[in-house]
């Protein structure tokens, strides 16, 4: 596709469920990102993919969160139990490549409310 | 522990005038930055960088200045525009780590007043 594309655009859900969020990256971008931004915080770093594989998964803030690519493609970001802290937004981006030559681009977001 | 801040939340500024945003980091290991700009339900997209080897870049309106000795930087844009009125996102990365983590501050939302 021409951008970055994620969905659902919003989420609400039940504290306790699993959410599934998707991320559909540009075609052919090898990098993919996932970063979340809380109310009143600067974007966070959750994990990095560079094809299928996760080289940084430093960010992950919990082992109720992991995440997938599959196909060098799709991603998903998946959280379990969900609790209230887990609500922001998410944002997934892409690059063609990994150093400063090569920069992100964002999709839109998925807007996560845990209640 | 914030690495990257932006002390001003909000800024509001006249139509034609200068808007300057500013940003501090606290890692002396960071050595590539950039700017970014947000629209409400749209993602972050990127402005204007600029590697710890210069002081200054320029981009049309967008003028971003480095202060390594401060640990700060700036983004000044000239002349301001109504269309410029959205949150502003620096961030920062060691370019020894490939480059790929960028760290964000939380945001200035700029208002050009017409």
């Amino acid at each position: 596709g021409a951008g970055v594309s994620q969905s659902p655009s919003n989420k609400v859900t039940e504290k306790g469920k699993d959410v599934e969020l998707r991320c559909d990256p540009i075609s052919g971008h090898t990098a993919l990102y996932w970063y979340r931004q809380s109310l009143g915080q600067g974007l966070e770093f959750l994990i990095y993919f560079q094809g299928n594989s996760a080289p940084d998964k430093s960010g992950l803030p919990s082992d109720r969160f992991s995440a997938e690519r599959t196909g060098g493609s799709v991603s998903t970001l998946t959280i379990q139990r969900t609790q209230q802290e887990d609500s922001a937004v998410y944002l997934c981006a892409s690059s063609l490549g990994v150093g400063t030559a090569y920069g992100y681009t964002f999709g839109s977001g998925t807007r996560l409310t845990v209640v | 522990d914030q690495q990257v801040k932006q002390n001003s939340p909000s800024l509001s500024v006249q139509e034609g005038r200068i808007s300057i945003l500013n940003c501090d980091y606290t890692n002396s290991m960071f050595d590539y930055f950039l700017w970014y700009k947000k629209y409400p339900a749209e993602g972050p997209t990127f402005l204007i960088s600029i590697s710890s080897i210069k002081d200054k870049n320029e981009d049309g309106r967008f003028t971003v200045f480095l202060n390594k000795s401060a640990k700060h930087l700036s983004l000044h844009i000239v002349p301001s525009q109504p269309g410029d009125s959205a949150v502003y996102f620096c961030a920062a990365s060691p370019t020894t780590s490939g480059t790929y983590k960028y760290i964000f501050g939380t945001g200035t939302r700029l208002k050009v007043l017409a």
